[in-house]
This record gives structure tokens, sequence and C-alpha cells, in this order.
């Protein structure tokens, strides 16, 4: 089984300021690693594909990179609809998540 | 537009049994891999289990391994997830997801909720 560490676990930023989210995979992964955004009540959504590939309709304020074991999440600017928890997950085998981290307005 | 709606879940006593269905529509479903995930009130995602396009490779996650069987049917357009001998910690929203053409988990259904309790 492949472990996915997410740090840190909650992440306080200013509304406007960059957001820098970090996964880990406990063996190499190549470039198989997906971020999910899930907001209260709802489902996730799928926000980078490959490392580094936005999904449909995603803003380029969210970007992805990383391969191997280490990844990271970058939003730039956040906006109030950002505030949410993310999630890492490797699909080089069948999934895994990581923990998620919370990012919470400071 | 894709469409995946779960159910099936409920109130149920551990060591029962319970089957979820997920109904998929707006895609062509025979075409791709489905998985369920799972999330305990207030936790992560969990990972539980995932289905080829033909069934032909079937994964579970060790915590429902040999409990848990997936199974899909291609004419109906569902998947379906039998659970037996379930425990407390099973309790979670379980959702039905299609996989991206990259590999991901491109969507989401809102999830059907499963409480098993003594």
């Amino acid at each position: 089984e492949i472990v996915m560490t997410q740090s840190p676990a909650t992440l306080s930023v200013s509304p406007g300021e960059r957001a820098t989210l970090s996964c880990r995979a406990s063996q190499s992964v190549s470039n198989n690693l997906a971020w999910y955004q899930q907001k209260p009540g709802q489902a996730p959504r799928l926000l980078i594909y490959g490392a580094s590939t936005r999904a449909t309709d995603i803003p380029a304020t969210f970007s992805g990179s990383g391969s191997g074991t280490e990844f990271t999440l970058t939003i730039s600017s956040l906006q109030s609809e950002d505030f949410a928890v993310y999630y890492c997950q490797q699909y080089i085998k069948w999934p895994s998540f990581g923990q998620g981290t919370k990012l919470e307005i400071k | 537009e894709v469409q995946l709606v779960e159910s099936g879940g409920g109130l149920v006593q551990p060591g029962r049994s319970l089957r979820l269905s997920c109904a998929a529509s707006g895609f062509t479903f025979d075409d791709y891999a489905m998985h369920w995930v799972r999330q305990a009130p207030g936790k992560g995602l969990e990972w539980v289990s995932g289905i080829t396009w033909n069934s032909g490779s079937i994964g579970y996650a060790d915590s429902v391994k040999g409990r848990f069987t997936i199974s899909r049917d291609n004419a109906k357009n569902s998947l379906y997830l039998q659970m037996s001998s379930l425990r407390v910690e099973d309790t979670a929203l379980y959702y039905c997801a299609k996989d991206h053409p990259s590999g991901a988990l491109g969507n989401w259904g809102q999830g059907t909720l499963v409480t098993v309790f003594s």
C-alpha cells in the first residue's frame, strides 16, 4: 500500500495571499498524482491530475507540481471560495488518499 | 452531463449486511473503471474498492477485504457494493466515483450514508 502524507494539517492564510500545500508518497508514484477540493456538505472535486494538469473549469490560480514522491499544490491569490479541505491521491496503483489539509481564513 | 446517484444506505446493526447501488448516466458506463470511496463523519477520504470496465480487475482496501464485494452491471449502467459483517467503524458516507481518463477520480456522486450502530 502506498501511504500519502499531507502537510500541514491546517494552513491559515489571508485572502489574496498564496497557499502552498505539500503531499509526500511513501514510494514513487511518478506523476500519477491528483488533488481534490472538498467544501462542507459537498462531494470532492477533481482539481489537478497528472501532478500538474488542471481539470476542466479549474482556474489558473490553482497549480500543481512535483513528481516521484514529493508534490505541491499552490493556490495563488486566495479567494473566499478557495477555503476548503484539500486531498492528494495517488493512482499508480489502486488509489490512496492523504489525510487532507484544511485551508482556513487567517 | 455525468450523473452518479448512490442509494441503499441506512441504519444497520453490527454483523448485518447492506447493498449499495450507484446509477450512472451521461457517459458510456462500460468505458470506465468505477470506485467506492467513503468518508467517516468528520474524517478524510478512504478509497474502499475499485473495478475495471469489464470487471477483469478488482481491488479492495485492507479494511474491507473479505467483507465487501464490488460488482457492476454494464447493461444497467450500475455499480454495486455488497457489504457484509458490517462494523461500527464502517459508518461513513459512501461515494461512487468515475475514473477520469488519466486514472484520477473525475466525477463523484453525492453519497449515501451508512450508519452501523450497536
